[in-house]
Formats: C-alpha cells, structure tokens, sequence
C-alpha cells in the first residue's frame, strides 16, 4: 500500500503570499501529524490531529500558521503572509492510532522556499 | 556530543565495521524513544525503538541502549553497509503525554565507506 504523501514536494513562492500544502495518511491512520525541518535540525512538532480535530496546535509558530482535516483524512497546512523565515521542509506523518508507542509513518516532505 | 545549526556531528566508517551514534535526551520526563534514519530527500523511516522500563533492545542489526541514569541513547549497528548511510535521529516522547509528540534530537551523519 502507499506511504504517507504530501504534495507538493517543492514549493517555491514569494514572501507575503499564501501557501497550502497537502498531507495524504496512511489509508485508515486516525492520527496525523505536521512536523517543520529546518537545514540541519530534526524535524520540530507543529500540530497533531486525532481525526477532525486539532488536539494539539501547541507547536505553529504563531497565527499565520493553521492547519485542518476536515474529514478526518486528507490536511491541509495553510500558511498566510510567508516570510523567509518559513523556508524549511514541512513534514507529514500518521499513526494507526494515538498511542504514545505507535510508529509514526513520515511522507518525503514539502520544500518550502519563501523568496 | 552535540551542535548547532548546520555543523551536524558525523561518524565516518568503512563497510562491515560496527558504527555507533550517541544522542543525550533532555527530558527526564520521556518515557519512549525511537531512532530515525533519514536519507536525502525522504522524511524519517523509523529503525527501533525502546521504552523507559528497558535499557537495552535488539533488532536486525540495530540495537538501542538506554541509560537513564546520564539520560542518553545509543544506537549500534553492526556490520554497517553503504545503504546505511543516512542522517540519523534520536527522538523522545515527553513524558505526560499519550500521543506521538516527539521532540527530536539535532541528527548524526553517518557515511559508510565501501
């Protein structure tokens, strides 16, 4: 079966605009995570949903930042107003379950360049 | 040992050595830790894991060591192949939570000479 997808894999924009990239789990995962790696650095947690909901946003940066799953599959992480700072690759990840020993399966990542 | 920003710690070694890469957690709080293995352009592939009630795990050539004591890890891989060389991570999961938040450690590289 496929891994964890995430399109697109490079995004390139310009500082100010607005950006979406997109997670597909693992079919039937109910946790999904978005983790931000920076060059040179392990991956930092963003925001973790058990299906629909977002029950820990205690990672994003500040509110420019916001990520849904509106059906319990598919997220979205949505960023408005990009800055340089943003440049990273912004990793997907899902788990069969929440528990704390369940693997994480990691999708290849969105290259975000903000010019 | 550790570093900052792009200055990685890196392990060199020739084909069939055994290779071992250290990673100090900071949280005495974690309960569950896991290394990562991640290779250019792919996102991190999980490799073994252990809980805080065991010191030591074994896999397919890959074993973990814990020693909550110093609060490190180790992972040793033996007979270490070319295909072996990625970057690889350390993560603990915070004590207190029951879900998959991990904090990651900074990464070692490791280059299997042939």
């Amino acid at each position: 079966g496929a891994g964890v997808s995430q399109t697109p894999s490079n995004k390139v924009t310009e500082k100010g605009k607005y950006v979406e990239l997109r997670c597909d789990p693992i079919s039937g995962h109910t946790a999904l995570y978005w983790y931000r790696q920076s060059l040179g650095q392990g991956p930092e947690f963003l925001i973790y949903f058990q299906g629909t909901g977002a029950a820990d946003d205690s990672g994003l940066p500040n509110d420019r930042f916001f990520a849904v799953r509106p059906e319990g599959s598919v997220s979205t992480l949505k960023i408005q107003r990009t800055e340089r700072g943003d440049s990273a690759v912004y990793l997907c990840a899902s788990s069969l379950t929440r528990a704390t020993n369940e693997k994480l399966f990691f999708g290849s990542g969105t290259q975000l360049s903000v010019l | 040992g550790e570093s900052v920003g792009l200055h990685l710690p890196t392990l060199s070694v020739q084909e069939g050595d055994n290779s071992i890469i250290n990673c100090a957690y900071s949280n005495s709080a974690s309960d569950y830790f896991i290394w990562y293995k991640q290779e250019s352009g792919k996102g991190p592939q999980f490799i073994i894991d252990i809980r805080s009630n065991m010191d030591k795990r074994q896999g397919q050539r890959v074993t973990v060591l814990l020693n909550k004591t110093v609060k490190h890890l180790s992972l040793q891989i033996a007979a270490t192949q070319p295909g072996d060389s990625a970057v690889y991570f350390c993560a603990e999961n915070a004590g207190g939570t029951s879900y998959g938040k991990l904090t990651f450690g900074q990464g070692t590289i490791l280059t299997v000479h042939p």
